[in-house]
């Protein structure tokens, strides 16, 4: 059975602080898909990045930047310089490549950047 | 905007009503997912459709039905609400055809039964 553990419930910190959201996920697929959705306080899901199971590289979009590890199964989100706007729930999920595309969602992490 | 309209935005009612939700899929997306998030459960994936037929089934309670319509909007139908049913549900379509596809979720329906 597939599922997904962001162990952090909230975080909080202060604005320029780097800051690091945990994601492990567990699964028996070989093939298997790797999300990050960000729920703003407006409640939208804004999507973040894709990650597919043969892809170990690492991503870095701006100040954000995602760590995967097949070995230790964790998907990590890091924010650089965070700052006020970044303020959301933030959601890891997995989706198995079969006939059905399910995501299976973490609890979500709260992060509050404060000024 | 994701580009998948979801109607109403808000919906308050009482318990043992019934209530259809209703959602349109980005153009040309072929596959429409429903998710519950409530605070005890977070969220929870209920039904895929694809292309009119049923394709996966998550938990989503005998109360509830769904279906995808041929010009591919679906309609999710809640009966005989209970208080716990309060939650906002999102719809969300992807891309045919494409293995672990990216889901646009729409802006989501807040249900509160009363």
């Amino acid at each position: 059975a597939q599922k997904v553990t962001q162990a952090q419930t909230e975080i909080s910190v202060v604005e320029k602080e780097d800051v690091t959201l945990d994601c492990v996920y567990e699964t028996r697929d070989t093939t298997y898909y790797l999300f990050w959705y960000k729920q703003p306080p407006s409640g939208e899901l804004v999507f973040l990045i894709r990650r597919n199971s043969f892809d170990e590289q690492n991503e870095i979009s701006g100040r954000y930047s995602w760590n995967f590890q097949k070995s230790t199964s964790s998907f990590n989100f890091t924010i650089t310089a965070s700052q006020v706007v970044d303020s959301a729930v933030y959601f890891c999920a997995l989706s198995e490549a079969g006939r059905a595309q399910k995501l299976v969602f973490g609890q979500g992490t709260r992060l509050t950047i404060n000024p | 905007d994701s580009g998948v309209t979801q109607t109403p935005k808000h919906l308050i009612t009482a318990t043992g009503q019934r209530v259809t939700l209703r959602c349109s899929p980005r153009s040309g997306d072929l596959s429409v997912y429903w998710y519950q998030q409530s605070l005890d459960q977070g969220l929870q994936f209920l039904i895929q459709y694809y292309n009119g037929e049923e394709r996966a089934k998550g938990n989503i309670l005998e109360r509830f039905s769904a279906q995808q319509f041929p010009d591919l909007h679906s309609e999710l139908n809640l009966s005989s609400l209970e208080l716990g049913d309060s939650a906002l549900y999102f719809c969300a379509s992807s891309a045919p055809g494409l293995a672990g596809a990216k889901q646009y979720f729409g802006p989501g329906t807040r249900l509160t039964v009363t």
